[in-house]
């Protein structure tokens, strides 16, 4: 069945440093692929989306490539500030359009 | 102007009562879901509901029911609450199910609590 692994928190970086989360899923066809940033007492809330294959998704900073060949979906930030500090979830999109959820990755950013 | 609106934000109450969340998107989407999020943020669907009809039900014991005056509505009533119910509650909204990218607006969650 579709099922969605990520990288396993929590992940601890000082501010400027380079920030890799990553994501490999299972899923039939060519599901569009989502992040979603939830930051502390808040809901979830769209980070960024790639819709086929080789598409760059990118938002704050923040990019993911949507890599077929090895059903990937890897979020970097070049250089992460205290305010990322959040819970990151990957999200593709199953056959029946319903969103699997990954089990979030907390990232704590240290001044 | 608010786009997914739960109300409460937080609840507190004993085992055994009755409560609800209430949830409102002035989106205009045609879906929109109840998720459960654990202490250990672990995300999964309750419900959800497309143009007020019922379209998932994952396994929820039967004391959660859901429903959908209209399509900018969908509320939580949970009966005799446990501890185990204890979590953070995230109503969702989105355009349409079917589309190729489905992206999802949540609320800002209702942390119910059991004691």
């Amino acid at each position: 069945g579709d099922s969605v692994t990520q990288m396993e928190g929590p992940v601890t970086l000082s501010e400027e440093a380079f920030l890799t989360i990553n994501c490999t899923y299972t899923a039939t066809g060519y599901p569009s692929l989502f992040w979603y940033v939830q930051y502390p007492g808040e809901g979830l809330q769209l980070l960024l989306k790639a819709t086929k294959a080789d598409d760059k998704g990118s938002n704050k900073g923040f990019e993911a490539t949507y890599r077929k060949e090895t059903t990937s979906f890897h979020l970097e930030k070049g250089s992460v500030q205290v305010s990322d500090s959040a819970v990151y979830f990957c999200a593709p999109q199953g056959s029946n359009y319903q969103l699997i959820w990954g089990a979030g990755t907390k990232l704590i950013i240290k001044p | 102007d608010t786009a997914v609106s739960q109300t409460p934000k937080y609840l507190v109450t004993q085992m055994g009562n009755d409560k609800s969340i209430k949830c409102e998107q002035n989106l205009g989407h045609d879906t929109m879901y109840w998720y459960k999020q654990d202490s250990k943020k672990f995300l999964k669907i309750m419900f959800s509901y497309n143009n007020k009809e019922l379209i998932i039900n994952e396994t929820v014991p039967n004391r959660f029911s859901p429903k959908s005056p209209d399509k900018a509505h969908l509320n939580l009533h949970i009966n005799s609450l446990e501890l185990g119910d204890s979590a953070v509650y995230f109503c969702a909204s989105s355009q349409d199910l079917g589309s190729g990218a489905n992206v999802l607006t949540f609320g800002a969650g209702s942390r119910l609590t059991v004691l």
